[in-house]
């Protein structure tokens, strides 16, 4: 299967700054998702981009499809986008069925 | 519902036991999938079910686990003789296609204890 390589795996960024977060792919994908996991444990959609840029608030992402990468981009970042940032890549062939990356965990701190 | 709902969000069970799991989608959502999340792990593949069709079951770990799931509602996660090394949080999700063209929407999970 395909391997989901995201980084870096931890953050600690100061209220107010901005942030890349990365996922990189072994092979194609023809889905791909972004999710945060809250403090809580909650994952939550963030983005379903199998290719080009999405915005929705602070947080956008990109992806190149071709070059096997996609970027979230957290801008401004608030104590709430404390968590882990998990990517997911769909399997080809395999419709619905997302390889999950080991996650970027990131701390905001006020 | 408006999301998804799991039950119960807790269980803890004596090694060997059986233990079920119940996962309720969104209505309307066709495919519904489970995930397993080891303690400060990423999330494991399980099972997918899409509609009437045959549930992709390769990311089971072992015949002990198994899964149902009726029509397009609600879905069991069944794991038999518990071992200790099945304590984990199991998610649900759900979806409108197959081809995940909406994304997942995640449940808030049932974190097993085996003891």
């Amino acid at each position: 299967g395909i391997q989901v390589e995201q980084s870096p795996p931890d953050l600690i960024l100061q209220e107010g700054a901005n942030s890349t977060l990365r996922c990189n792919f072994s092979d194609s994908v023809n889905n791909l998702q972004w999710f945060h996991q809250n403090p809580w444990g909650q994952l939550i959609n963030l983005f379903y981009i199998p290719s080009g840029t999405k915005q929705n608030g602070r947080l956008s992402a990109t992806t190149v499809a071709t070059e096997r990468y996609s970027l979230l981009y957290i801008s401004s970042s608030q104590t709430t986008d404390s968590g882990v940032y998990f990517c997911a890549g769909g399997v080809e062939n395999s419709w619905g069925k997302f390889q999950f990356g080991a996650g970027t965990q990131v701390v905001v701190t006020p | 519902g408006a999301g998804v709902s799991q039950s119960p969000s807790n269980k803890v069970t004596e090694k060997g036991k059986d233990v079920e799991l119940r996962c309720d989608p969104i209505s309307g959502h066709t495919a519904l999938y489970w995930y397993r999340q080891r303690l400060g792990q990423g999330l494991e593949f399980l099972i997918y079910f899409q509609g009437n069709s045959a549930p992709d079951k390769s990311g089971l770990p072992s015949d002990r686990f198994s899964a149902e799931r009726t029509g397009e509602s609600v879905s069991t996660l069944t794991i038999q003789r518990t071992q200790q090394e099945d304590s984990a949080v199991y998610l649900c999700a759900s979806s409108f296609s197959s081809a995940g063209t909406s994304g997942y929407t995640f449940g808030s999970g049932t974190r097993l204890t085996v003891v």
